[in-house]
């Protein structure tokens, strides 16, 4: 079965640090897609980015980036310089392939609740 | 805005009752979940549809039902409710339901069971 892990319940750092939320995945799958997604304190879910298992290339994007280990079957979150903005909760989630006997639904970390203070 | 629309935003009833909520996926997608968040659960997967078809199920209990229309929006049917069935319930969407697929979440409903 499918399973990810966000150990880091909460992290609360001041602006302009730079901060790594973590996520560890288990699967039994070869294919699968890894994701993360933001709750902002207004509730909802925002795609940030995705990830597929043959693809072990780090992402950046403005002050975010991803690193993504097979490894360790880890999918580490990195912003820059942080913002109050980025204050939010974190979701990791996970997606195996068609076919893998599992749901198409994600499953979800218990997310890392991130607090930028000013 | 992500485009998935959810009706209502805020729901508040009483146990025993039903509620039936509404989603209606981003333009052109074709395939349509629903989670459930909760603060001892967090968030799970309930069922996905594709083109009107029930295609996956998770953790949906026996007393929720869902059906997607025609014209593609969804609907998610709760029975007997129970005080912990208080939850957030959101539907996201994608364009064929693929793995591979960001899916794009609403703003979900907040359900309150007094």
């Amino acid at each position: 079965a499918q399973k990810v892990t966000q150990a880091q319940t909460e992290i609360s750092v001041v602006e302009k640090e730079d901060v790594t939320l973590d996520c560890v995945y288990e699967t039994r799958d070869t294919t699968y897609y890894l994701f993360w997604y933001k709750q902002p304190p207004s509730g909802e879910l925002v795609f940030l980015i995705r990830r597929n298992s043959f693809d072990e290339q780090n992402e950046i994007s403005g002050r975010y980036s991803w690193n993504f280990q097979k490894s360790t079957s880890s999918f580490n979150f990195t912003i820059t310089a942080s913002q109050v903005v980025d204050s939010a909760v974190y979701f990791c989630a996970l997606s195996e392939a068609w076919g893998g006997g599992g749901a198409d639904g994600l499953t979800f970390g218990k997310g890392t609740h991130l607090i930028i203070q000013p | 805005d992500s485009g998935v629309t959810q009706t209502p935003k805020h729901l508040i009833t009483a146990t025993g009752q039903r509620v039936t909520l509404r989603c209606s996926p981003r333009s052109g997608d074709l395939s349509v979940y629903w989670y459930q968040q909760s603060l001892d659960q967090g968030l799970q997967f309930l069922i996905q549809y594709y083109n009107g078809e029930e295609r996956a199920k998770g953790n949906i209990l026996e007393r929720f039902s869902a059906q997607q229309f025609p014209d593609l929006h969804s609907e998610l049917n709760l029975s007997s409710l129970e005080l912990g069935d208080s939850a957030l319930y959101f539907c996201a969407s994608s364009p064929h339901g693929g793995e591979e697929q960001p899916q794009h979440f609403g703003d979900g409903t907040r359900l309150s069971i007094l």
